[in-house]
């Protein structure tokens, strides 16, 4: 079985400095990992994800996130926050194949003027 | 690109009432998965398909039936509709056999009054 932790439920950044959205995650098999971003009222974005190639992964709008096995960690980075990015994000894993996603319980991410 | 297309977007339905989305996934795509998403939630998974066959089920209730069909659209059936099936209800599809990422509609709000 999989599971994600996401271990903030709300995060609160001023515009220009750095984001870290925490995650942790519990698979039986070599995961596929995901960060997903939804704005109010909106879809599911996909920001980038790790499929057991490059252990640090770069998304869109410059976020990136770093798979650590030893620690089992997929954590979201960005290094300056931009207003655009308020938002709810989503922490994602599936063992692979046709296994179903497990998301996180999410963290909503305020950027302060 | 195409992408994955549901409809309706909005659906106000009364108590006890029936109601069906519908998810159409982006072409190529052999894989459906379904979810619902509860106010201030995360996506709870509800049912996904492989090639027109059921391929796992989470948490949906009886009263809900969903299909795959020939096409590779799929439905999902709500009967006897409850207060506490409000939510945002997506989809998501992708295709197994190139291990694509899961893409997601833009949901399908349903209100239940």
């Amino acid at each position: 079985a999989q599971s994600v932790t996401q271990l903030d439920s709300h995060v609160s950044v001023s515009e220009g400095t750095p984001v870290l959205l925490r995650c942790n995650y519990s698979s039986s098999y070599s995961p596929s990992l995901f960060w997903y971003v939804q704005h109010p009222n909106k879809g599911l974005q996909l920001l980038l994800k790790y499929t057991s190639a490059a252990t640090l992964v770069k998304g869109i709008n410059g976020f990136e996130a770093e798979f650590k096995k030893s620690e089992t960690s997929f954590h979201l980075t960005k290094p300056s926050a931009h207003m655009s990015d308020a938002a709810e994000y989503f922490c994602v894993v599936t063992p692979g194949g046709n296994e179903k996603l497990t998301f996180g319980t999410g963290t909503r991410l305020t950027i302060i003027p | 690109a195409a992408g994955v297309i549901q409809s309706p977007r909005h659906l106000i339905k009364e108590k006890r009432e029936t109601a069906t989305l519908k998810c159409y996934p982006i072409p190529r795509h052999d894989t459906v998965y379904w979810y619902q998403q509860g106010p201030g939630q995360d996506p709870q998974f509800l049912i996904s398909f492989y090639e027109k066959m059921q391929s796992d089920k989470g948490s949906i209730p009886d009263r809900f039936s969903a299909q795959q069909f020939s096409d590779y659209h799929s439905e999902l059936n709500m009967s006897s509709l409850e207060l506490g099936d409000s939510a945002l209800y997506f989809c998501a599809s992708k295709n197994l056999g190139l291990n694509t990422e899961a893409f997601f509609g833009q949901g399908t709000r349903l209100t239940v009054v």
